[in-house]
């Protein structure tokens, strides 16, 4: 089982749909969550952090925490062709591992 | 904005080539870190760094060493390169662990 696991997608959705990237991990001790996005081509780019259950937001992305379940979470709303990328999930477990991501297509 | 710097961004180079791949930050950031990612693939942690004269390696094994004298500076070398080497190198940065900072990449052919 990997440490950090994420479905590779590809994700598929309309401009202007909410995109809902998932992912697990299974260190219960890790203590904070990262989502980067990578752009084909590009280098990762950090876009959201969490620390805490719960959500956290920032303009069109929300992160969702859930410690109990093992379970983090990125909702994009509004999604746009722009948002088309690559988005990769990273838990600090004393080191940050990453997941292999999960390949979103906003369609227009 | 991360100021993050490799150079060289492209290099073709023979087997058996000795190389240095450079990385530099301004931020003033203790841990520095080298991964490597193949295309459509995973991000693979080869070399880390949390401050000078302090370097560990990874989890993907690699035939790289690194060092760090300066706190800004983190190159990683291949002794003598080979086909197997062939990958994109990125080198990113950070203050607080997890939120880490990307250069642009250096993508190595080795013929």
């Amino acid at each position: 089982q990997k440490e950090v696991e994420q479905n590779s997608g590809p994700l598929s959705v309309p401009e202007g749909a909410i995109a809902s990237l998932n992912c697990t991990y299974s260190d219960r001790g890790s203590q904070s969550f990262f989502w980067y996005r990578q752009y084909s081509g590009k280098s990762p780019e950090l876009i959201m952090s969490i620390y805490s259950n719960g959500d956290k937001e920032d303009g069109r992305f929300t992160a969702q925490l859930n410690k109990a379940s093992q379970y983090v979470s990125l909702l994009i709303r509004d999604s746009q062709p722009s948002d088309s990328a690559t988005y990769l999930c990273a838990a600090n477990t004393g080191k940050l591992i990453f997941g292999q991501g999960t390949t979103l297509q906003v369609k227009p | 904005e991360a100021d993050i710097y490799q150079t060289p961004r492209y290099l073709v180079i023979g087997t058996g080539k000795k190389i240095t791949l450079e990385c530099s930050q301004t931020m003033g950031h203790d841990k520095m870190y080298w991964y490597q990612q193949d295309p459509g693939m995973e991000l693979h942690l080869i070399h880390y760094s949390y401050g000078v004269n302090s370097t560990e390696k990874g989890d993907l094994s690699s035939e790289s060493t690194v060092s760090r004298i300066r706190t800004e500076h983190f190159p990683l070398t291949l002794e003598s390169a080979r086909p197997s080497h062939t990958s994109q190198y990125l080198c990113a940065s950070s203050e607080v662990e997890g939120e880490q900072y990307f250069g642009p990449g250096t993508r190595l052919t080795v013929t």
